[in-house]
């Protein structure tokens, strides 16, 4: 099945430990998206790509990176330099060339600082 | 600066009434896409509605309408028909920045809880 999946559904994550996140897609999308989510909040870009070898950081990058080594790949690692990192991630993807594509997203991962 | 702005933190609205969710936006690009995602309480994020920059006309799909207002810079979303599964909460997007970039940003949302 085409999609985009998410692993872990939930990690717990002890204090001044790096996590990574992983995020694949089947879509062949170009475009790949990282947020997170406060428990009844919106959701904030953490960080976004375009292409292989090329990303951008969002408005809140501090204390994450990303790569993007190949095109159905964009693993997120949150950094002991993160203070607040207890929160929903969610990967998304769009095709990226056309204005109305919208974007499609995975079932998120959970993640609690312990 | 924050770029989509959704003012109501939460509605509550009688089953079989329709319900209008504010949305306005920030941007100075004259190329730009809205669309309205629905999140459940599972987490999972549906596409509802998208609306382009240069769309003359409103867009609709089933019981979803978005009434464009390009000069006052409002992409507000109507539910028709209220239905308990409406239940949820509501977020605005837009895509702004070119061809080139591919940026993606999101309101704080809304949540919709229908009454039977």
């Amino acid at each position: 099945d085409g999609g985009i999946t998410q692993s872990p559904k939930y990690l717990f994550r002890k204090e001044g430990q790096n996590v990574t996140l992983s995020c694949e897609q089947n879509l062949n999308h170009d475009a790949m998206y990282w947020y997170r989510q406060d428990p009844g909040q919106g959701l904030r870009l953490i960080y976004y790509s375009q292409i292989v070898n090329d990303f951008q950081k969002g408005d809140i990058a501090e204390g994450y990176s990303v790569s993007r080594e190949k095109k159905e790949s964009f693993p997120l690692t949150v950094t002991s330099a993160q203070k607040n990192p207890t929160a929903f991630y969610l990967c998304a993807t769009r095709r990226g060339t056309m204005w109305n594509t919208e974007a499609f997203f995975g079932q998120g991962t959970r993640l609690t600082v312990v | 600066a924050q770029k989509i702005t959704q003012t109501q933190p939460g509605m509550f609205v009688q089953e079989k009434e329709a319900v209008t969710l504010d949305c306005t936006y920030d941007t100075s690009d004259q190329s730009y896409g809205l669309f309205w995602y629905k999140q459940p309480s599972s987490g999972e994020m549906i596409f509802l509605i998208y609306q382009g920059s240069y769309d003359e006309q409103n867009a609709t799909e089933g019981r979803y309408s978005l009434n464009f207002q390009k000069a006052r810079k409002s992409a507000n979303l109507v539910i028709s028909a209220s239905q308990l599964g409406d239940s949820a909460m509501y977020f605005c997007a837009m895509r702004e920045g070119g061809n080139n970039d591919y940026k993606l940003s999101f309101g704080a949302g809304t949540t919709v809880t229908v009454r039977a």
